[in-house]
């Protein structure tokens, strides 16, 4: 039978290049977010974070960016390495500490 | 410096068994948190704990599924009776006061089939 499930997004990029994952949020009233790194067979992984007071924050090779306006959060990796390889996952706080994570996009570094 | 460690890794069950899933969150943290991913719907949380007191089982899927948090370091969720549409894998997470600027580590994961 044919197969069901989410169709995750998949950003392909060269060894060395920069990447750009994008993810829409849904509710105004998130005052909280995160990146997470999902490897094959393993946990979901914290990468970074941001708050809603804040539209920019770095942390070792990556950069979260938050654009409230259009609720829009995006995760620039730089230099991207095959290790950078996974699934990776925003989610925001929807309040009462209810951490809500999207359908998540597939990274894959081609060296 | 141990993280969240669940258990079983992975599980193999027939229909209609209880399975019962483990987890000891990192030392010190006082929020719990059990998900479940599948490729269908992705990552969802199932129920939140903060002092080992239940604050949203909102997305418990039915009846069949209990969480229980006993003390500070050991947190269950079970399953009974089990159904193949339960295969998924859990995860079980933890942090430090819950959100709002407190980072959830998670486990490695409990992959249950349900056969």
């Amino acid at each position: 039978g044919e197969s069901v499930g989410l169709h995750l997004p998949t950003l392909s990029v060269q060894e060395g290049d920069n990447s750009i994952i994008n993810c829409a949020y849904s509710n105004s009233a998130s005052d909280y977010f995160i990146w997470y790194k999902q490897e094959s067979g393993k946990g979901p992984q914290f990468i970074i974070d941001i708050r809603s007071n804040m539209d920019k924050r770095q942390g070792q090779r990556v950069t979260v960016l938050l654009n409230k306006t259009v609720k829009h959060l995006s995760l620039q990796i730089a230099a991207t390495q095959p290790g950078d390889s996974a699934v990776y996952f925003c989610a925001e706080n929807k309040g009462r500490n209810k951490l809500v994570f999207g359908a998540g996009t597939i990274l894959r570094v081609k060296s | 410096d141990a993280g969240v460690i669940q258990s079983p890794r992975h599980e193999v069950t027939e229909m209609g068994q209880e399975v019962t899933l483990r987890c000891k969150p990192i030392s010190g943290h006082n929020s719990l948190f059990w998900y479940r991913q599948t490729m269908m719907r992705g990552l969802e949380l199932l129920i939140y704990f903060n002092n080992n007191v239940p604050i949203d089982d909102s997305g418990m899927p039915e009846d069949r599924f209990s969480a229980k948090m006993p003390n500070a370091s050991f947190s269950t969720l079970k399953i009974q009776p089990s159904e193949p549409r339960d295969s998924a894998v859990y995860f079980c997470a933890s942090s430090l006061g819950g959100l709002s600027g407190n980072t959830i580590y998670f486990g490695e994961g409990s992959w249950l089939t349900v056969v």
